[in-house]
């Protein structure tokens, strides 16, 4: 089973700054990896899959990139709603089951 | 507009069984696959299992084998989810969420709004 590893655990970035976090799968799963976005209270947003694709009225300032085993979310202007903790999760291996334990945006 | 609604929170005894629902809307029961997820107080999301509504054909977490089983009935287009054997470590908010994809590799574009299942005495 592919284990994903988010870093950090916590982040904390003042409005306006860039935040930019990392997912490290244990084995190659080329560009099949998604974020999600959870904010306090709520169900996970998608945010990006294909490793880079926004998904549909995602803001610009989301962006994604990465392949293979290493992977990058980047937050180019941080907003105070940007406060959430962020997943990422593989499915080019079965099960799809693989979330990284997230990393928690705290707004500075 | 791809909306999944599911049922209300509860609260069952310890060594009971609970039953969550999803509906969908759209075309997500002919096209889709529909999984569940939890998580539990102050942690991630742990997958459970998934369905493939048009097949009926359900597989689940190993971790989860033998205690969950997921349903769909498409005449309704609402999948459910029923756990048996529930400790307090089952305690969590419960998700249903569609999968994009193929029906073995899919990420989760949709999701419904959780249902928090509680157990206690």
């Amino acid at each position: 089973e592919i284990v994903m590893t988010q870093s950090p655990a916590t982040l904390s970035v003042s409005p306006g700054e860039r935040a930019t976090f990392s997912c490290r799968a244990s084995q190659s799963v080329r560009s099949n990896l998604a974020w999600y976005q959870q904010k306090p209270g709520q169900a996970p947003r998608l945010l990006i899959y294909g490793a880079s694709t926004r998904a549909t009225g995602i803001p610009a300032r989301f962006s994604g990139s990465g392949s293979g085993t290493e992977f990058t979310l980047t937050i180019s202007s941080l907003q105070s709603e940007d406060l959430a903790v962020y997943y990422c999760q593989q499915y080019n291996n079965w099960p799809p089951k693989t979330f990284g334990q997230g990393t928690k945006v705290e707004i500075k | 507009q791809v909306q999944l609604v599911q049922s209300g929170a509860q609260v069952k005894k310890p060594g009971s069984s609970v039953k969550v629902s999803c509906k969908a809307s759209g075309d997500t029961f002919n096209s889709y696959t529909i999984s569940w997820v939890r998580q539990a107080p102050g942690q991630g999301l742990e997958w459970m299992g998934r369905i493939i509504p048009v097949l009926g054909i359900a597989t689940y977490a190993q971790e989860f084998q033998g205690r969950v089983t997921i349903t769909a009935d498409k005449s309704t287009s609402t999948a459910y989810m029923e756990l048996s054997s529930l400790g307090s470590e089952d305690t969590a908010v419960y998700y249903c969420a569609r999968g994009f994809g193929n029906w073995n590799l899919f990420y989760f574009d949709y999701w419904g709004q959780g249902t928090l299942v509680t157990v206690s005495t």
